[in-house]
């Protein structure tokens, strides 16, 4: 069955540290997308991209960057963390109708990241 | 500035109860609204969607109602069960979300 996983599913760093999160699915969809939530807040969109070599930043896009190399992977990386960045983070996809984030999108379990 | 609101930010029921979750919107252009279930620890999941010429959809013991000239959509849940207890979001046009509500059900 298709799905979409993230990997790690936990992680403790520290201050200053790069750190990367996984984001790998095998719907085949043109659209991948990173939230954080946090309490409060609800999901807010960090990144999006809408095929292969293009991204696009969200309304929380500082301290974070994506690269889309392929269909499948959508790698986010915070360059130097900050305890700022401690939040739970979840990626999802859907498929492309008119080059739009309209169709229907499938989350991955999540990453909870912890920056001390 | 596209703001989703929902209301209210939680509430606990009895189960076998109906309840009620409310969001209003000022997304503009509107393409569609889609309601998220998201249970404790994983990623949400969706429920139902809406475009602007629908004004009620149902899955189950779940139904989402639109009124697209006041902004505003609900989400009726009927009989409720243990397994309701969850975080509803409230999606507008693919991108703006809501903060969810959390509903608690209580044998």
């Amino acid at each position: 069955d298709a799905e979409i996983t993230q990997s790690p599913r936990h992680k403790i760093t520290e201050t200053g540290r790069q750190v990367t999160l996984a984001c790998h699915q095998t719907w085949n969809h043109n659209n991948m997308f990173w939230y954080r939530q946090d309490l409060g807040h609800g999901l807010r969109l960090i990144h999006y991209s809408y095929g292969v070599h293009d991204t696009n930043k969200g309304e929380v896009s500082d301290g974070y960057s994506v690269s889309r190399s392929n269909t499948e992977d959508l790698p986010l990386t915070l360059e130097s963390a900050a305890s700022s960045q401690t939040s739970v983070y979840f990626c999802a996809s859907s498929d492309r109708t008119s080059g739009s984030a309209y169709n229907e999108q499938f989350f991955g379990p999540g990453t909870r990241l912890t920056v001390l | 500035k596209n703001q989703v609101e929902q209301s209210p930010q939680s509430l606990i029921i009895l189960e076998g109860k109906n309840c009620t979750l409310q969001c209003n919107y000022t997304v503009s252009p509107f393409s569609n609204l889609r309601w998220y279930k998201q249970d404790t620890g994983r990623g949400p999941v969706s429920l139902t969607i809406m475009t602007f010429s629908e004004n009620t959809k149902s899955n189950g013991r779940y139904t989402a109602t639109l009124d697209a000239d006041t902004k505003q959509s609900s989400l009726h849940i009927t009989a409720s069960q243990l397994s309701d207890s969850a975080s509803y979001i409230c999606v507008v046009t693919g991108l703006s979300f809501g903060a969810g509500t959390t509903v608690t059900v209580r044998a």
